[in-house]
């Protein structure tokens, strides 16, 4: 697709499980942002992305917060262990490189945990 | 630490009404935009902002950056009920990019 996109779009868990969340980026950009929206609250920052470079991982909440990004594409953002505080929307987004590209969001994933 | 307050909070008002959005900080900003977010979806850029002073319009929102470059406004006439979203404003750039929490606005038709 033309858009960035993410999977799944909804996700409820028990608490001290493990999930999963995926993002593909638009074809091209070669920068990719995690972030975590709670409800009342701004964009969270959590991990960064860009070409090759070994990412900007200051964002991240906790040592049960982890992503990688393989072949320089898609991206998945794992939480291990989950907690209850973990439950929030977290979006993707992408750019071209350069710190003043705009950046495209995908739709999000929405997570509950119980 | 740069900070982005965005007001009001949240904000209901009848089809056809006028409203306005801030966002303030303390911090200078090199360019600030403007995004909108509808329920399940992603946020969408409406408008980046680079220049102290600048105004930009898109068709009914009418946008603009401080002189100082530490503030902007998002102005809406005769609002519709397809602009309720949620508003927010981020600033700088990159993974330096700063958002505000946002300004939910519901137009009731």
């Amino acid at each position: 697709g033309a858009g960035v996109s993410q999977s799944p779009s909804n996700k409820v868990t028990e608490k001290g499980k493990d999930v999963e969340l995926r993002c593909d980026p638009i074809s091209g950009h070669t920068a990719l942002y995690w972030y975590r929206q709670s409800l009342g609250q701004g964009l969270e920052f959590l991990i960064y992305f860009q070409g090759n470079s070994a990412p900007d991982k200051s964002g991240l909440p906790s040592d049960r917060f982890s992503a990688e990004r393989t072949g320089g594409s898609v991206s998945t953002l794992t939480i291990q262990r989950t907690q209850q505080e973990d439950s929030a929307v977290y979006l993707c987004a992408s750019s071209l490189a350069g710190a003043q590209e705009t950046q495209y969001f995908g739709p999000g994933t929405r997570l509950l945990v119980l | 630490t740069q900070l982005l307050e965005q007001s009001p909070q949240f904000l209901s008002i009848q089809e056809g009404e006028n409203l306005t959005v801030y966002c303030n900080s303390s911090s200078v900003f090199s360019s600030l935009q403007w995004y909108r977010q509808e329920p399940g979806e992603g946020p969408v850029l409406l408008v980046t902002v680079v220049t102290g002073g600048e105004v930009k319009k898109l068709k009914r929102l009418t946008f603009q950056f401080g002189d100082a470059r530490k503030d902007s406004s998002l102005h809406i006439t005769a609002a519709q009920p397809g602009d309720t979203g949620l508003y927010l404003c981020a600033g700088g750039g990159g993974f330096k990019t700063i958002f505000g929490a946002g300004t939910r606005l519901f137009v009731k038709a």
